[in-house]
């Protein structure tokens, strides 16, 4: 059964700080990722998804790097600002539809 | 337009009690998934339907669980006889065709769902 690991569980930054979350799959046969913002009461809000064949996505300050033979994803946000504050979700698909998501990263940017 | 939709909000329910969820998802898409996301804990697949066909419910934790979609766009689950380890968020989310591919999954809000 895939495992997805997320460290840390939290992180509290100033303003301005560059944010780096990581991410942590035992089962490198994935079809994509995808880092997922929840905030509370809210839904999944899909923020960038990374194909099994590609190393980086980029999306303005955000930046996330796949490493699918040693089972890693790294979610880099430049710059953080308040409104960054959520809990950030990975996810792993396999060859099929079902999502394996960690645990999640909990960030709190203080102004 | 319209994302993914779920009523109610919040449920509070007294352990054995029947409960019903609903989701709509965004019009027009093929695929639906129900996820379970218990506090602090990612979430985790319960059921996909392909239009009204549930093509896998091999997430779902019993039989008291059960997950129907008749017409192919409304999705109901339902929880019988409910118990205090089934409290958590419940998840819908949408994808436009058959859930392969690179398209991606759009969640609606959840049900947050309280068992007392």
């Amino acid at each position: 059964k895939q495992e997805v690991t997320q460290i840390p569980a939290a992180l509290s930054v100033p303003e301005g700080e560059n944010l780096v979350l990581n991410c942590s799959f035992t089962d490198s046969a994935i079809y994509n990722l995808q880092w997922f913002r929840q905030d509370p009461g809210k839904g999944l809000t899909s923020l960038l998804l990374i194909q099994s064949s590609q190393r980086e996505q980029t999306s303005g300050r955000l930046n996330a790097s796949l490493d699918k033979s040693s089972g890693r994803s790294t979610l880099y946000i430049a710059a953080s600002q308040p409104g960054d504050s959520a809990t950030y979700l990975c996810a792993v698909r396999p060859r099929d539809y079902k999502l394996s998501f960690g645990a999640g990263t909990t960030v709190t940017v203080r102004a | 337009g319209a994302g993914v939709s779920q009523s109610p909000r919040y449920k509070v329910a007294k352990r054995g009690q029947d409960v019903a969820l609903r989701c709509d998802p965004i019009s027009g898409h093929v695929s639906l998934f129900w996820y379970q996301q218990a506090l602090g804990q990612g979430p985790e697949f319960l059921t996909y339907f392909q239009n009204e066909a549930q093509l896998d419910k091999s997430g779902l934790p019993s039989d008291r669980f059960f997950a129907e979609r008749p017409e192919g766009s409304v999705s109901t689950l339902k929880i019988q006889r409910t118990q205090q380890e089934d409290s958590a968020v419940y998840l819908c989310a949408s994808s436009r065709t058959s859930g392969g591919g690179i398209e991606t999954q759009y969640f609606g809000p959840g049900t947050r769902l309280l068992v007392l």
